[in-house]
């Protein structure tokens, strides 16, 4: 089993919040990652990390931001959740190799009324 | 650029019988793939990989993979589906340059296993 926990798994919440969701992995991975993911659809990377202190776009933009403290921690803040927001986000982490997978968390499920 | 390709969104089997997840790729250099799965409710996980070697590639829940270089394929294999099977598959490969390492996910392929 991967050692890669999301918190919360499924939010509803109003329109204009601030959320942050949560990220932790305990496998010591430079590498992390937040995907985007409609319910049974394709993958958008939208942010990744390669260690601490360290922050890059993916390939789909996204009004979120992300922060990276601490290697085993990688949360993902929306300022102002609106309903365009809403879909499963995905994090996950990996060696800094192009041969090691990556471990995924069981997403948050984000609903925005 | 690297790219991967699902052709089928769907793949139907009975339960009992051998099911192909089909993956085609594009890249430079050489061909690093990955096959993951994702069950409803659930993060994506780890089926099995190629990096070199063996064209016959074995990984997790009975599921084996073959490179084939000439068709640029990697189509996902398995000898006898169950119903547990059903769900998401993503066939990958890994970025070059700057963002190197970053995985390329195809659109996916919904496996049905039906009793």
């Amino acid at each position: 089993e991967a050692d890669i926990y999301q918190t919360p798994r499924y939010l509803v919440i109003g329109t204009g919040k601030k959320i942050t969701l949560e990220c932790s992995q305990t496998m010591g991975h430079d590498k992390m990652y937040w995907y985007q993911q409609d319910p049974g659809m394709e993958l958008h990377l939208i942010h990744y990390s390669y260690g601490v202190n360290s922050t890059e776009k993916g390939d789909l933009s996204s009004e979120s931001t992300v922060s990276r403290i601490r290697t085993e921690h990688f949360p993902l803040t929306l300022e102002s959740a609106r309903p365009s927001h809403t879909s499963q986000y995905l994090c996950a982490s990996s060696e800094y190799s192009v041969v090691q997978p990556q471990h995924f968390g069981d997403g948050t499920r984000l609903s925005i009324l | 650029a690297q790219s991967v390709a699902q052709p089928e969104d769907q793949v139907n089997v009975a339960e009992g019988n051998p099911l192909t997840v089909k993956c085609t790729y594009s890249v430079s250099g050489n061909p690093y793939l990955f096959w993951y799965v994702q069950y409803p409710n659930r993060g994506l996980q780890f089926l099995l990989k190629y990096i070199t070697g063996d064209n016959l590639v074995k990984g997790s829940y009975g599921f084996e993979a073959e490179f084939n270089k000439s068709q640029t394929s990697f189509h996902l294999k398995k000898p006898s589906a169950l119903v547990s099977d059903s769900a998401l598959y993503f066939c990958a490969v890994p970025t070059r340059g700057g963002s190197q390492g970053n995985l390329i996910f195809g659109k996916g392929t919904k496996l049905s296993v039906k009793p």
